[in-house]
């Protein structure tokens, strides 16, 4: 599975959106991005996950670019419980159960 | 559906004990798999499977090992705490194919002295 870099913290105001990148440069044709987020050390919760079109659903939008080297999730309007350790990851169809999480980006939303 | 359900919660083991974490869930998952969290840090791959009978290792397999012989289990033991192998414990169970995301456990949290 090709490697993810994150940001390690960022910060974001209550009520505006978050932005949180994240660089695939090496990423293979038949691997997907997946977002996860961790809240208080609980068991990691899936977000969102794309092939090479841009997605939305309830939680978020992933917006991943053209090259496929990055993308970036969006939480359109950041609450205080939207604090967590977010993870992006890339896993090949074949291989669901071998996903490799880095140590993510830690997300704290500011009132 | 419980979805997947980790025992114990808590342990506390003495070095050289020998242990198994439970990990099971109900959503009839070919793919499961164990993680580590240490403090401050991501997810660690231990070992993970692919369906009943088949096993792989992980980035971090030393001193575990696993089973597969139903679809619903995949116990982790331990063979010889270690105090290196405090950390938090996580089972995922993942659906075949590209578009299944992975469920968690609330994870087992290991103290070994």
């Amino acid at each position: 599975d090709a490697k993810t870099t994150q940001p390690p913290s960022m910060d974001c105001a209550e009520g505006r959106a978050a932005n949180l990148p994240c660089n695939h440069s090496t990423i293979s044709g038949n691997e997907y991005v997946y977002w996860y987020r961790q809240i208080h050390s609980q068991g990691p919760q899936y977000i969102i996950h794309g092939l090479k079109n841009n997605e939305t659903n309830e939680m978020a939008s992933l917006i991943i670019t053209e090259d496929r080297k990055s993308s970036t999730l969006i939480l359109p309007h950041a609450t205080l419980r939207d604090t967590a350790v977010y993870y992006c990851i890339v896993r090949e169809s074949t291989n669901a159960g071998k996903s490799t999480f880095g140590d993510g980006t830690t997300l704290t939303v500011k009132p | 559906n419980a979805g997947v359900t980790q025992t114990p919660k808590f342990q506390v083991l003495k070095t050289g004990q020998s242990m198994t974490l439970q990990c099971a869930q109900d959503m009839n998952h070919e793919y499961m798999s164990w993680y580590r969290q240490d403090p401050g840090m991501g997810l660690r791959l231990i070992h993970y499977s692919v369906g009943a009978g088949i096993t792989d290792q992980g980035e971090v397999p030393n001193g575990y090992n696993v089973s597969r012989s139903t679809t619903e289990d995949f116990p982790l033991r331990l063979l010889s705490a270690a105090p290196s192998q405090t950390s938090v414990y996580f089972c995922a169970s993942t659906k075949q194919g590209f578009r299944s995301e992975a469920f968690f456990g609330q994870g087992t949290r290991l103290t070994v002295v």
